[in-house]
């Protein structure tokens, strides 16, 4: 079974700077990997997903994340914030021959002016 | 629009009582899935069904039971059993593929009278 570690439970930050969420996470096998956020009260929100490919995935938002398979990581970025950002996010991970979507604890993300 | 329609939005049950929270897609997904949200821990799996009339228990099954009669429903029941049941719930669903992403409602929030 595949667990998901999201590094930090919050993260401040102030409008216009970049911000980084950290996901690492352990598989035996392939996996996909996705990000989503969730504003208060509210479900959750595809960012962007890896499936193959290219390492690098643009998401919705000016959102961006790097899969890394030697270090097990999916690293989320985003260049300029804004207040609009603040919310929850969570990295998810799905081995790619199962129906299980494993979820991290979640980052909150303060955006202040 | 399609999408994913829980309700209620906000539940309240006495001690003792069963309560059942309704999940409706329109997106035309077979799998279907529910969690649980609790603050600090991200989403567990409660239940989930790839096609009609079957499902599966996930990780924290104990004391829901789930039905899945149409495609497009699947409501979970929330047991007198379950002694903890103060939460915010997620329904989900999506395509068959294990590379599709999950969609997910607004949530229903219970809790105890």
């Amino acid at each position: 079974a595949q667990s998901v570690t999201q590094l930090d439970s919050q993260v401040p930050v102030f409008e216009e700077a970049p911000v980084e969420l950290r996901c690492n996470y352990s598989s035996s096998v392939s996996v996909y990997l996705f990000w989503y956020v969730q504003y208060p009260n509210q479900g959750l929100q595809l960012l962007l997903k890896y499936l193959s490919g290219s390492t690098l995935v643009k998401g919705i938002n000016g959102f961006e994340a790097e899969f890394n398979k030697s270090q097990t990581s999916f690293h989320l970025r985003k260049p300029s914030v804004h207040i609009s950002d603040t919310a929850e996010y969570f990295c998810a991970v799905r081995n790619t021959n199962d129906y299980k979507l494993s979820f991290g604890a979640g980052t909150t993300v303060t955006v202040r002016a | 629009d399609g999408g994913i329609t829980q309700s209620p939005k906000y539940l309240f049950r006495k001690e003792g009582q069963n309560v059942t929270l309704s999940c409706e897609q329109n997106l035309n997904h077979d799998a279907m899935y529910w969690y649980r949200q609790d603050p600090g821990q991200g989403l567990r799996l409660i239940y989930y069904s790839q096609i009609v009339n079957d499902f599966q228990k996930g990780d924290i099954a104990e004391g829901y039971s789930v039905s899945r009669e149409k495609k497009e429903s699947f409501p979970l029941t929330v047991t007198s059993a379950q002694k903890n049941p103060t939460a915010f719930y997620l329904c989900a669903s999506s395509y068959r593929d294990y590379n599709q992403p999950q969609h997910f409602g607004d949530g229903t929030r219970l809790s105890i009278l």
